[in-house]
């Protein structure tokens, strides 16, 4: 899984409160994103970082927060877990934008349960 | 409002046959189209990719079809195997910012 590691694997919490997933990177690529997969819809974007303390929104981004404070780490959480937010989910990682079709890499994916 | 629709949700192909699955998009600006393929509890990998100033590309038993006038595209596995059981997704991007849309996935059985 091209040196991406997610933390925890799998989580089982329940409805209010928080819960933080982590990211961690071995190839020192730039660019990092959290996906959430869901059945019927793919995956779909929460939120980006494109830099050390840089991030920006994705698609569904309602309910979630995103730090970076290292280039190996970004961090996803929920602040207040919602059955809803019962996914699977994936980090990624890519080396560059801005013109190039670079390749993004997948993590192995965390498996969230909000009861 | 999903950007990139694909078809069908599952396939079931017989070894050695043809596994073609499509996948529509809206907005012109959409610049690349990965395959992403799935095994169950992994993260998807890149299987092949295509610009839209080719119409096909191909690469061993896997084939993208694009269509730039229709808005669509496609992949096509020859030969198909029963190690091609996974799940495939389509994807697209604009260049600049690298961010994937992707479709819904298919669930590829390929019987032996």
């Amino acid at each position: 899984d091209a040196g991406i590691t997610q933390s925890p694997r799998h989580k089982v919490t329940e409805t209010g409160t928080p819960v933080t997933l982590r990211c961690h990177q071995t190839e020192n690529h730039r660019y990092m994103y959290w996906y959430r997969q869901d059945p019927g819809h793919g995956l779909r974007l929460i939120h980006y970082s494109y830099g050390v303390k840089d991030t920006d929104k994705g698609e569904v981004s309602d309910g979630y927060s995103v730090s970076r404070s290292k280039t190996e780490d970004f961090l996803l959480t929920l602040e207040s877990a919602t059955s809803s937010q019962t996914s699977v989910y994936f980090c990624a990682i890519s080396a560059s934008t801005g013109g190039a079709y670079n390749e993004q890499f997948f993590g192995p994916g965390t498996r969230l349960t909000v009861l | 409002q999903q950007q990139v629709k694909q078809s069908p949700q599952s396939l079931i192909v017989q070894k050695g046959g043809i596994s073609i699955i499509n996948c529509a998009y809206e907005n012109t600006a959409f610049d690349y189209f990965p395959w992403y393929q799935q095994f169950p509890g992994k993260g998807p990998a890149l299987l092949i990719a295509i610009r839209p100033d080719v119409s096909e590309k191909k690469e061993g038993r896997f084939t993208i079809s694009f269509n730039k006038s229709a808005k669509q595209f496609s992949l096509h596995i020859m030969d198909s195997q029963p190690g091609d059981s996974a799940t495939y997704f389509c994807a697209a991007s604009i260049s600049a910012g690298n961010m994937l849309t992707f479709g819904g996935g298919t669930r590829l059985m390929v019987k032996p």
